[in-house]
This record gives C-alpha cells, structure tokens and sequence, in this order.
C-alpha cells in the first residue's frame, strides 16, 4: 500500500506571495492533519480534517487554510507569506479519530 | 493531553542495545503511548505503539511499568541507520488521536 505523498517537496516563495500545498493521504484513510515543523518551534499541529470537515485546529492565524476533498486528498494554503512561514510541512494521514497517524515526507517551503 | 519528558540526547556506539525512557506521570487511562523516529527533513515514521506491559515489533520493543507512568523504547543492536530524533507521545485512545503533541525529542546519535 502507497504511503502518504506530498507536492511539491520543495518549494520556494517571496514574501507576501500564497502558496498551496497538496497531500494524498494512504487509501482508505479519511483524516488529515497537518503539521509545521520549524527548529525553533518543533512540530505543531495545524489543523486535521475528516470527511471534507475541519475538526481540529491549532494556534495558527487565518493565514493558514487548508481543505479537504471527497477522495480524501487534502490542501493547505498559506496567504500572505512571512518569512517565519519558512518551514517543513508534513502531512498525516489515519484510518479514522482514533487511528496510528502515519506521516508523508513533508513539503520544505521556502519564504525569501 | 499528558506531557512527556524524555532525554534530549543519547550516545551510542554501533551494536549496542538503546533504551531510551520517556515520563509521562499524567497519563489518561485511555491513552496509548507511541513512539515515532524521524530523519532530517523527513516525516516521523510510526515505531511502535503500547497501552501496557511490553510489545515487540520487527524494529523495536516498548516496556511501559503497571503504573503507565513511564515507558522505555528498546531498539536492539543499533546501526549508523538508526540516527535520528525519536518522539514519545501520549495519544488518546478515544476520541479524537489526530491532534498530535510533540515534544523535543531524543536525539539519538550512533556511531562506530
């Protein structure tokens, strides 16, 4: 079975430009969530969706979006960038609420 | 959700057995505890994933005590491959598992 993949891996932006990122989850698995690693924050959590539906959502401002599609395939989008929105970002992918997370190889963006 | 503390490094030399323990004193009675590695750049990969006494898989064994206070990862005969950041988790085992908490880590540095 395929495992999570991301698009792009890598990816370099200016500041104020947007930017969508794009995450296929294992097939059969219906929630998403994303997550922003950062050297000096770690890995937080971003938001998770499940069945086209934001369930969860983390301390990030409204710049931060994201949605999910009817074949479970998720997207974030990042509006007005920042240099601090410079980071890896890595999606999730689990069978339901209660399933082991398993992680795609991230989305390395780069704000200039 | 029920904070870890783990060591932020451990050495270790090629061949040896690393157990690295992680504290989790405010642990749920429905939680799980997981462990997950991760390379540079690279999405965590799911290890191994208790709820109490031991299990073993191809890659690692988990002990977790009767009071699931701690837990320990047991990694036999490390290789240079086994270089990375490891993260212990407390996850719900109800409801929603998806809002994973990370803490620092332990970083594991193999070597000849």
């Amino acid at each position: 079975k395929a495992g999570v993949t991301q698009t792009p891996r890598y990816l370099i932006k200016t500041r104020g430009q947007q930017v969508t990122l794009s995450c296929s989850p294992i097939s059969g698995h219906r929630s998403v969530s994303w997550y922003q690693q950062t050297p000096g924050q770690g890995l937080q959590f971003l938001f998770e969706y499940f069945s086209e539906t934001q369930r969860n959502k983390g301390n990030f401002p409204g710049r931060f979006s994201g949605r999910q599609f009817s074949n479970s395939r998720s997207e974030m989008n990042v509006s007005t960038l920042e240099l601090g929105d410079s980071a890896l970002y890595l999606c999730a992918s689990s069978w339901g609420a209660e399933g082991t997370q398993y992680f795609g190889p991230g989305t390395r963006l780069t704000v200039l | 959700l029920a904070k870890t503390t783990q060591p932020i490094s451990m050495d270790s030399y090629e061949g040896q057995e690393v157990n690295i323990t992680c504290s989790h004193n405010n642990i749920a009675t429905n939680d799980y505890i997981t462990w997950y590695q991760q390379f540079p750049s690279q999405g965590p990969r799911f290890i191994i994933q208790g709820y109490k006494t031991k299990v073993t898989n191809e890659v690692a064994s988990l002990f977790i005590p009767a009071d699931r206070k701690s837990s320990t990862l047991s990694l036999p005969r490390v290789s240079l491959s086994d270089t990375a950041v490891y993260y212990c988790l407390v996850v719900p085992r109800v409801g929603t598992a998806s809002k994973l908490t990370f803490g620092t880590g332990t970083r594991l540095q193999v070597t000849l």
